[in-house]
C-alpha cells in the first residue's frame, strides 16, 4: 500500500507557542490530504480537507485561523497549530488520497501533541 | 442518529476464533465501504475496501456489504494475537470531494 509519513511523531510545547506538523506522501501524488484529530478511545474527527494548490475546507467548529493548513505540493501538507493551549493536546493524524481515489485514504502514523 | 454506528467493544476472543465485526449506517447513498485497522498510538491502516454490495476476500479477512440492510461486516478467520487492534469501518458516497465517515471503532483482543 501507499506510504504516508508524518513528522514529528511526538511534540511537547508550551502554551502560547505554535507547532507545525508535516504530512508527506512518499510514493504517490496526493491530490487530497485530510487532517484528523483523535481523542482517546474515540473515532477520527475530520478537521479539514485540503486539495493541492487550493485553500483547505474546514469542518464546522474547526477554527481555520487556529489550525492553519497548507498543501503546497502533491506530496506535502502541513498543519500549524497556532497559539496552542492545553485543550489542543491530542493525537493528530493526516491521510492522503490519490486522484480519483478519495474514498481510499492512506494514513500517516500520527503526531501526539502535548501542550503544557 | 449517527450516520455510522459501530459497537466500540471491547471484543475478546481466543486465538483461532472467527471474529465478526459489524457496522450499520443510515445513508443509503454510501457506495464505498472500507475497513481500517489501528494499533495503539498509530495511524489507521487500510485493510479492505468494497464498492457497492457483495463480498470481498483477502487472506484471512472477508468484507461483506448488505446495502438492503445498510449493514457491513468484517470477518477474521483463524484470529491471531497480532490481530489485536481497533477496527474502524468507514464509508463514502463516492469520489470528487465526498467526505468519508468513520465508525467509532471496535477494540479487539485476541488471547493466546
Amino acid at each position: 500500500g501507499a506510504v504516508v509519513s508524518q513528522h514529528p511523531s511526538r511534540v511537547i510545547c508550551k502554551s502560547g507557542t505554535s507547532v507545525k506538523i508535516e504530512c508527506r506522501s512518499l510514493d504517490f501524488q496526493a491530490t487530497t490530504m485530510f487532517w484528523y484529530r483523535q481523542f482517546p478511545k474515540k473515532s477520527l474527527m475530520l478537521m479539514a480537507t485540503s486539495n493541492e494548490g487550493s485553500k483547505a475546507t474546514y469542518e464546522q467548529g474547526v477554527e481555520k485561523d487556529k489550525f492553519l493548513i497548507n498543501h503546497a505540493s502533491l506530496t506535502l501538507s502541513t498543519l500549524t497549530v497556532t497559539s496552542a493551549h492545553p485543550e489542543d493536546s491530542s493525537f493528530y493524524i493526516c491521510s492522503a488520497a490519490g486522484t480519483g481515489q478519495q474514498y481510499e485514504q492512506y494514513f500517516g502514523p500520527g503526531t501526539r501533541l502535548t501542550v503544557t | 442518529q449517527k450516520e455510522v454506528e459501530q459497537d466500540p467493544g471491547p471484543l475478546s476472543v481466543p486465538e483461532g476464533a472467527i471474529v465478526s465485526l459489524n457496522c450499520t449506517y443510515s445513508n443509503s447513498a454510501f457506495q464505498y465501504f472500507m475497513w481500517y485497522r489501528q494499533y495503539s498510538r498509530k495511524g489507521p491502516e487500510l485493510l479492505m475496501y468494497t464498492y457497492s454490495s457483495g463480498n470481498k476476500e483477502d487472506g484471512r479477512f472477508t468484507a461483506q456489504v448488505d446495502k438492503s440492510s445498510k449493514y457491513i461486516s468484517l470477518f477474521i478467520r483463524d484470529s491471531q494475537p497480532s490481530d489485536s487492534a481497533t477496527y474502524l469501518c468507514a464509508m463514502s458516497v463516492g469520489t470528487g470531494g465526498f467526505k468519508t465517515i468513520f465508525g467509532a471503532g471496535t477494540r479487539l483482543f485476541v488471547k493466546a
